[in-house]
């Protein structure tokens, strides 16, 4: 059974600090990483996608994966109040099944 | 405009009846996929296909009926033998099926009345 983990939260960050978010997964042949936000009542909005290790930045999101450790992170600079929302973790392990998601962190931005 | 439709938004089932939850798009995705979210949780798999005419269950396929007649189309029906159908409802499609992202529709909100 694949499984993604991710601290539920909520976690609090004051504007325009940077909110760290994490996750890991069991699935050692796991080869995409995805986050996703998720405004309340809404579907789910891809942010960022990495495929290999190291760090892969854009805007104010840089997302970072370690496959040895099966971890990957997303980082957000400059948190402003329109970044609060639920941050899904999505892996895509070793068959062609689709995506396999954490429950996800609930991330607010205190103005 | 390209993307992914679900209709309807919202949706009232009686207890004991079928019903049908519909997923088009016009993105040109190989594959398409439904998940179900309940409050609090991830999203977990019910159904997923990654060509025409040819489907696979999930995680939690029980009580869930598919179709993939056409690449555009992957309707979703929840049957009288799903215990729990209320919750949220998401499709998604991706373009290779196997290492991409994929992208969702709006979702469609199930409620047993």
């Amino acid at each position: 059974q694949k499984e993604v983990e991710q601290n539920s939260g909520p976690l609090s960050v004051p504007e325009g600090a940077i909110a760290s978010l994490n996750c890991t997964y069991s699935d050692r042949v796991s080869q995409s990483f995805f986050w996703y936000r998720q405004y309340s009542g809404k579907s789910p909005e891809l942010i960022m996608s990495i495929y290999s290790n190291g760090d892969k930045e854009d805007g104010r999101f840089t997302a970072q994966l370690n496959k040895a450790s099966q971890y990957v992170s997303l980082l957000i600079r400059d948190s402003q109040p329109s970044d609060s929302a639920t941050y899904l973790c999505a892996v895509i392990g070793g068959g062609a099944d689709g995506l396999t998601f954490g429950k996800g962190t609930h991330l607010i931005i205190q103005p | 405009d390209g993307g992914i439709t679900q209709s309807p938004k919202y949706l009232f089932r009686k207890e004991g009846q079928n019903v049908t939850l519909s997923c088009e798009q016009n993105l040109n995705h190989d594959a398409m996929y439904w998940y179900r979210q309940d409050p609090g949780q991830g999203l977990r798999l019910i159904y997923y296909s990654q060509i025409v005419n040819d489907f696979q269950k999930g995680d939690i396929a029980e009580g869930y009926s598919v179709s993939r007649e056409k690449k555009e189309s992957f309707p979703l029906t929840v049957t009288s033998a799903q215990k729990n159908p209320t919750a949220f409802y998401l499709c998604a499609s991706s373009i290779q099926g196997a290492l991409t992202e994929a992208f969702f529709g709006q979702g469609t909100r199930l409620t047993v009345v």
